[in-house]
This record gives structure tokens, sequence and C-alpha cells, in this order.
């Protein structure tokens, strides 16, 4: 159980276009969700966390304007990153846990973006 | 702000051979420690933890000991099999900070038959 979905896997773009990334729970109710950026051979950096019908809130430095989250949902949360640009290409991950506070995580496999 | 550093890799190691991988932290409060394993296409999936010090967590033959006096969570196995190759990432969990995970960068390792 406890498994998390992501979609796409890979997206290529051209750059001032907008993404949207997907992130589901499949079997359970994911209270918080979590947005990570991943560069090549580095770590994951939180960018947000997002609890279901609030407002997702934002790390220093990651520009809320740009990385939209939306979870509308117990089951699925979004990321769009909008008027993309090369330097946003990168690796997201998504991540869930079942209750505000909750000290697991259950992670998606990640989604690669690339802009053009 | 916390910071975990864990060794680079890729760590290319033959079946039944000792992985060790080293990881050290810093935290502002009492961290939990974590290892998790994200192998080829799939997601990070937590490997084992220990949420105090001189505790051990261990699965799937792996360990790791927290040791607050070296502020380290070194990840051992004694015998590897070519189904262990993955990337590895230590993290820690600080109730200080808000409850955010913190990486490492991650340590790729290959086993060979």
């Amino acid at each position: 159980g406890a498994v998390v979905s992501q979609h796409p896997s890979w997206v290529i773009c051209k750059s001032g276009t907008s993404v949207k990334i997907e992130c589901r729970s499949l079997d359970f109710q994911a209270t918080t969700m979590f947005w990570y950026r991943q560069f090549p051979k580095q770590s994951l950096m939180l960018m947000a966390t997002s609890n279901e019908g609030s407002k997702a809130t934002y790390e220093q430095g990651v520009e809320k304007d740009k990385f939209l989250i939306n979870h509308a949902s117990l089951t699925l949360s979004t990321l769009t990153v909008t008027s993309a640009h090369p330097e946003d290409s990168s690796f997201y991950i998504c991540s869930a846990s079942k209750w505000q506070g909750a000290a697991e995580q259950f992670f998606g496999p990640g989604t690669r973006l690339t802009v053009l | 702000g916390d910071s975990v550093t864990q060794m680079e890799g890729p760590v290319t190691l033959s079946e039944e051979a000792f992985l060790t991988i080293n990881c050290t932290y810093t935290a502002t409060g009492y961290p939990s420690l974590f290892w998790y394993v994200q192998y080829p296409g799939e997601g990070l999936q937590l490997l084992l933890k220990a949420t105090k010090a001189d505790d051990k967590g261990s699965n799937k033959g792996f360990e790791a000991t927290y040791r607050k006096e070296t502020t380290s969570f070194h990840l051992e196995k004694g015998s590897v099999q070519v189904s262990d190759s993955a990337v590895y990432f230590c993290a820690l969990r600080d109730k200080a900070a808000g409850n955010k995970l913190t990486f490492g960068g991650g340590t790729r390792v290959l086993v060979k038959p």
C-alpha cells in the first residue's frame, strides 16, 4: 500500500509554455503533499508543502507565481510550471503523507522536465 | 540550517561484497534519521530509520546506527546482491525545522554479478 504516482513521467516543452505535473495517491488519502526538485547528482530540494484545501507553503527562494501548486482533493496535487525556461529543466518529485505532521512520506517516481 | 552529507558515488561492488555508505549531518535540533532507496524507474522508498541516539535501524539486511557523538548515520550491508543496485539517500527530519525532510545528494550503488 501507500503508492504515489506522477504523470507524466517525462515531458519536453518549448520555452514560454506552461507544464502541469500531477501527483496522485492511489490507495490512501494524502492530507499533505510535498513537491521536490532534484538537479543532476544533487539532493532533493523541497519546493513547497501543500495541505488539502489550503494554499501551499513555499520554501524560501521558490517563486510561487512560477510554480503553482494546487491540492484540491485528498488524492491529487498538481504542480504547474508557468512560462517555463531552460533553467526550469529538472527532475520534479512529489511525496504524500497521510496526515499533517506524519513522520513518513511516500514518494512518487518523479517527472523529468526538459525545456527547450 | 540543517544539512546532510553523504559520500559521492557511484559505488561499484561485486556480489556478496560489504557495502558502507557514509552519511553525516548537521541539525539545530534532535533529528530523526532516515535512509531511502530509489530503484530504477521507481520512487524513493523508506529503507530504515532511527529516531534517537544509539538507535539502530535495520531492514533487508541493511543497518545504520544513529551516532550523535559523530553526527553520523552510516549505512551498511554485509553481503550485497545485484538487486541492491539503486540510489541511496540519507535524510533527516528535524522538528525544530518544521518536520521537513532534508536529503543528502544520493549515492548510486552498482552491484555486479
